[in-house]
């Protein structure tokens, strides 16, 4: 069965630090990758989906990028966090773009920029 | 654009109550739509799909209908539980945007025994 890990759970960096967030697929090849970001209340935003190994798209521009340097590894960067940055990041696989294959969402990782 | 939109919440509820979330989208085409639950400090986790109108979802209690008179998606359950507590997201998917699922903005349930 597919697994997806992301991590770390719970992450606290000073504002001008940077990010890393990783997050990884098991069982499934060539996923659909997405991160997504809920910020303080429950609304979920797209940042960033990949479709393939280097294919990166980016919903909004911010402080942010991501990369997917393997087939099922997706990693959210940031050079220097911001205030803003704080939220909850949630990392998701599909098995492809047809529109009946849901999202399967990781537990997340909870960040706080002080 | 594509778009969803959820009842406000929070909804507080008795144990045994009947439930339900109210979901409506807006939609170029025939999107697939979901519901997804998330318990405090969780991720996201599939609850029910349907793919086409007036397919019924269903799991774990919790059905919704795809009405594409009304473009809607309500989600019901005859009879929530405590364990029910969480927030609900409604959402949809079209062929026509790389596989990006639209949420609605959650609607937060709270079950008072």
């Amino acid at each position: 069965s597919q697994t997806i890990h992301q991590w770390p759970a719970t992450l606290v960096q000073p504002v001008g630090s940077p990010l890393s967030l990783e997050c990884t697929v098991e069982g499934t090849s060539n996923p659909n990758l997405y991160w997504y970001r809920q910020a303080a209340g429950r609304g979920l935003q797209l940042l960033f989906y990949s479709v393939g190994i280097g294919q990166i798209s980016s919903e909004v521009p911010q402080n942010l990028s991501a990369s997917r340097p393997q087939d099922r590894q997706f990693i959210l960067s940031s050079k220097k966090l911001l205030l803003s940055d704080s939220g909850f990041y949630l990392c998701a696989w599909s098995s492809g773009v047809a529109q009946d294959s849901p999202l399967h969402f990781g537990n997340g990782t909870r960040l706080t920029v002080t | 654009g594509n778009s969803v939109t959820q009842m406000e919440g929070p909804v507080t509820l008795s144990e045994e109550a009947f439930l339900t979330i109210n979901c409506t989208y807006t939609a170029t085409g025939y999107p697939s739509l979901f519901w997804y639950v998330q318990y405090p400090g969780e991720g996201l986790q599939l609850l029910l799909k349907a793919t086409k109108a007036d397919d019924k979802g269903s799991n774990k209690g919790f059905e919704a209908t795809y009405r594409k008179e009304t473009t809607s998606f309500h989600l019901e359950k005859g009879s929530v539980q405590v364990s029910d507590s969480a927030v609900y997201f409604c959402a949809l998917k079209t062929n026509n945007q790389g596989g990006k699922l639209i949420f609605g903005q959650g609607t937060e349930l709270s079950v008072k025994p």
